[in-house]
């Protein structure tokens, strides 16, 4: 079983706040991951990350940032939260680059 | 990005009843992946398949890693209602970058 944590659950804030969404591991695991999933629909990827200092942009284009100063955390930022950032914020992680992920609980947010 | 197609979309059956669905890229993975989520959860992995023709069981459910390494297929046996859910696929390529996700299955299981 993973142990990867996302707070909070859920969000619901006012358009233009600045939010930072938490994402911390305790397996050590180097690699980490931001997805962004609607109600019932596939996952995608937005950030990644494969060590301290490096983060990527995945295939969904996302106005978030991240960042990955120590191994066992992974925030994303809004600087500007939108109506559209409404989403499910679903963080991954895993051990290697042929190593399943293992998904936190996510965090829904509702901006409004 | 990569897409995967899977299906069906959605299944509506009775309890007891064995399950079938199946994924399928363009292109060839190395691994496939297959995670079952509750609403407002995140996924869970059920079964990981590393090698072409693979056959992996996790009690009442097995997978299968297709010999042409470009398709998955996950079945449940005697189903029951802590099945319903929606089940995605991953799969990933030689690159080792990341995975791609299926576009789910919504199970439904009638008592």
């Amino acid at each position: 079983e993973a142990d990867i944590y996302q707070t909070p659950r859920y969000l619901v804030i006012g358009t233009g706040k600045k939010i930072t969404l938490e994402c911390s591991q305790t397996m050590g695991h180097d690699k980490m991951y931001w997805y962004q999933q609607d109600p019932g629909m596939e996952l995608h990827l937005i950030h990644y990350s494969y060590g301290v200092n490096s983060t990527e942009k995945g295939d969904l284009s996302s106005e978030s940032t991240v960042s990955r100063i120590r191994t066992e955390h992974f925030p994303l930022t809004l600087e500007s939260a939108r109506p559209s950032h409404t989403s499910q914020y679903l963080c991954a992680s895993s051990e290697s680059s042929l190593s399943p992920l293992f998904f936190g609980q996510g965090t829904r947010l509702t901006v409004v | 990005g990569q897409q995967l197609n899977q299906s069906p979309q959605s299944m509506f059956i009775q309890e007891g009843e064995d399950v079938s669905m199946n994924c399928t890229s363009s292109s060839i993975f190395n691994t496939w992946l297959w995670y079952k989520q509750d609403p407002g959860e995140g996924p869970v992995l059920l079964i990981a398949l590393y090698k072409a023709g693979e056959l992996t069981s996790n009690g009442r459910l097995t997978a299968q890693f297709g010999i042409t390494r470009k398709d998955s297929f996950l079945n449940i046996s005697a189903s029951i209602p802590s099945d319903v859910g929606i089940y995605f696929c991953a799969g990933q390529g030689n690159t080792g970058n990341q995975f791609y996700f299926g576009t789910g299955t919504s199970l439904t299981v009638i008592p």
